[in-house]
């Protein structure tokens, strides 16, 4: 099962806006990170934070998290078009014996509309 | 600053052939994943390596292997392929549990 579902699974905004994509997961986790992925690119590392943090900040972006709720939240505010990417929330699984394989929620399609 | 390299960025296979796919981990980091990303999926987790032995097996299909070499690099090898196989594949690196992936740019195999 997965580890990490999001929504809106697709988000459309004017430039200048705040766009905020949700992320639930199932288990209990070590830490929640957020990776952004151009179309048909590579995915790239935005943000990690651990279990016992609740917030954390990174230029234009915010990150949550709730653990008693499982969920996790981003926000990304003043929004360019330059943001138009699809968002994934991820956590490391450590079921079965694994090592902490990255566990890839649906995504959220942000389209940044100049 | 380096990043994880992987080759090629394209490949075209007929069924039934076989492809090698190549990463290059960020020098230092100790662990090696490979993801499969179907046209408007969510990444999904094959396979991973620890210090170059297989640590972690997602859902690899059985004609799928894997290895890591003593120079650290990666290769994922297909055989039989099928149109199903068609697909982004990612390498990632990382240093820890408790630092991001950093991930590669992709491999974009067509199966035809």
């Amino acid at each position: 099962s997965q580890q990490g579902e999001e929504d809106p699974q697709a988000l459309s905004i004017q430039e200048g806006e705040n766009a905020t994509m949700n992320c639930s997961y199932k288990t209990s986790i070590n830490n929640l990170q957020w990776y952004r992925q151009n179309s048909g690119r590579g995915l790239v590392h935005l943000i990690l934070i651990r279990s016992n943090e609740r917030e954390k900040h990174s230029g234009r972006l915010r990150v949550t998290l709730d653990t008693s709720k499982k969920s996790s939240s981003l926000l990304i505010t003043a929004s360019r078009a330059a943001d138009t990417a699809s968002y994934f929330c991820a956590t490391p699984y450590y079921g079965g014996g694994s090592q902490g394989n990255l566990i890839f929620g649906k995504g959220t399609k942000l389209s940044v509309k100049p | 600053a380096a990043g994880v390299i992987q080759s090629p960025r394209h490949l075209i296979k007929e069924k039934r052939e076989t492809a090698t796919l190549k990463c290059y981990p960020i020098p230092r980091h100790d662990t090696v994943y490979w993801y499969q990303q179907g046209p408007g999926q969510d990444p999904q987790f094959l396979i991973s390596f620890y210090e170059k032995m297989q640590s972690d097996k997602g859902s690899i299909p059985d004609r799928f292997s894997a290895q890591q070499f003593s120079d650290y690099h990666s290769e994922l090898n297909m055989s039989s392929l099928e149109l199903g196989d068609s697909a982004l594949y990612f390498c990632a690196s990382s240093l820890s549990q408790n630092y991001g992936y950093t991930f590669g740019s992709g491999t974009r195999l067509t199966v035809v």
